[in-house]
């Protein structure tokens, strides 16, 4: 199930099972989003990203979807793994700014 | 064969004082960023260099001065340290300013007593 904690929406997954998590942004200018994970002590780190032209994009066990409509973004992780725990972010930019704004990160708890 | 690097890790010091935290990307970028987390993990930019001009400078107090000697290396000084700096402060890399795709350090996690 999905619960609210103190400072980060925190998903509880079983193991096998598959994880979503979603992330909704604001600015209809922007064009292009990213989801990064963020392990316990490390820095984010890239898993996959969508340009606003597409709608699905699939990686290596991830899918991520945009619905440009609703100005919403997910990221679908398959087949969950104890090394999926971590904090996820999405983050989106506009065309010609430099600037990538991070939503408020996700937290993912993958139960053996 | 670390791709952003960043040095301290951690660093503890007193209110008042002046530190620098050092970043070097071996990934032949252009562009490079200093973002800080706070401790609801929000990431916010600070800052942004290409080929060692400043582009983007967000409100941040003056106290926080970056410095790149070379478009691989962004430091970080920051100066009369207050307890609000306390944070992580997260170095990254672009392979320029167009590119979207960012690439970040380990991370340098400050504390301010």
């Amino acid at each position: 199930g999905e619960s609210v904690g103190l400072h980060l929406p925190t998903l509880s997954v079983q193991e096998g099972d598959n994880s979503i998590i979603n992330c909704a942004y604001s600015n209809s200018a922007s064009d292009y989003f990213i989801w990064y994970k963020q392990e316990s002590g490390k820095g984010p780190q890239f898993i996959i990203d969508i340009r606003s032209n597409m709608d699905k994009r699939q990686g290596q066990r991830v899918t991520v979807l945009l619905n440009k409509t609703v100005k919403h973004l997910s990221l679908q992780i398959a087949a969950t793994q104890p090394g999926d725990s971590a904090v996820y972010f999405c983050a989106e930019k506009s065309h010609g700014n430099n600037r990538l704004a991070f939503g408020k990160g996700n937290q993912v708890v993958v139960i053996p | 064969d670390t791709a952003v690097s960043q040095t301290p890790k951690y660093l503890v010091t007193q209110m008042g004082n002046d530190k620098s935290i050092k970043c070097e990307q071996n990934l032949g970028h252009d562009t490079m960023y200093w973002y800080k987390q706070d401790s609801k993990k929000f990431l916010k930019i600070m800052f942004s260099y290409n080929n060692k001009e400043l582009i983007i400078n967000e409100t941040v107090p003056n106290r926080f001065s970056p410095k790149s000697p070379d478009k691989a290396h962004l430091n970080l000084h920051i100066n009369s340290l207050e307890l609000g700096d306390s944070a992580v402060y997260f170095c990254a890399s672009s392979q320029d300013r167009q590119t979207d795709t960012q690439y970040f350090g380990p991370g340098t996690r400050l504390t301010v007593l």
